[in-house]
């Protein structure tokens, strides 16, 4: 079965970084696109990103591509998100996901919160 | 950004009833559209993908359709596992977006 485990979130003070991370196994990681979603406080889902399955070509949410960046590193099948001068609005918690037609299987996520 | 209009906001229904769920998108988005199930407290599932597939190991009470751009999910003989907060999502273009979701309570 899928495994997906995200870790890094916390509490975080408005303007600084936080750096993601989702550790995936039973499956090979390096053939599929991976995303990142993730759910307000309210229960909005918000579609961060998605890379392709070497690394090479990326997507972003037009409101998030200056602040955020996904990155990974299939040596170690792990998918990354770099978040940069976070704002309170992104309180959330951070969903990576495997990516076919639509997006196959979650993470327990990772809850992030900007507050100072 | 398309629009992904999803109604109703809530709905009570009984055991053994069954429901309809939408989402009405902004333009035609060409049957790239999934929908997921999120219980209280876990993280989203995949139930139908391509509008109307069903992911494996889905019970087929869950069934997907469309009709232009107005996309269902339909839920026969409701079961209280069923429960839960169901949201659709496309995948036809960047940035793909979810709808606002529908939470289902049984009475």
């Amino acid at each position: 079965e899928v495994q997906l485990v995200e870790s890094g979130g916390g509490l975080v003070q408005p303007g600084a970084s936080l750096k993601l991370s989702c550790v995936a196994s039973e499956f090979t990681f390096s053939d599929y696109w991976m995303s990142w979603v993730r759910q307000t406080p309210g229960k909005t889902m918000e579609w961060i990103g998605d890379i392709q399955y070497d690394g090479s070509y990326t997507n972003y949410a037009p409101s998030l591509k200056n602040r955020f960046t996904i990155s990974r590193d299939n040596a170690k099948s792990t998918l990354y998100l770099q978040m940069n001068n976070v704002r309170s609005e992104d309180t959330a918690t951070y969903y990576c996901t495997l990516t076919t037609e639509g997006m196959d299987a979650w993470g327990q996520g990772t809850s992030v919160t900007v507050s100072s | 950004d398309i629009q992904m209009t999803q109604s109703p906001a809530s709905l009570s229904a009984s055991l053994g009833e069954t429901v309809t769920i939408e989402c009405l998108a902004s333009e035609d988005i060409y049957s790239n559209l999934a929908w997921y199930q999120q219980k209280p407290g876990k993280s989203p599932q995949l139930l139908i993908y391509d509008a109307n597939s069903l992911q494996d190991g889905v019970p087929s009470r869950f069934s997907g359709s469309e009709s232009g751009t107005q996309y269902s999910l339909e839920i026969n003989s409701l079961q209280s596992e069923d429960a839960a907060t169901y949201f659709c999502q496309q995948y036809h273009d960047y940035p793909y977006t979810f709808g606002a979701g529908t939470k289902l309570e049984l009475k």
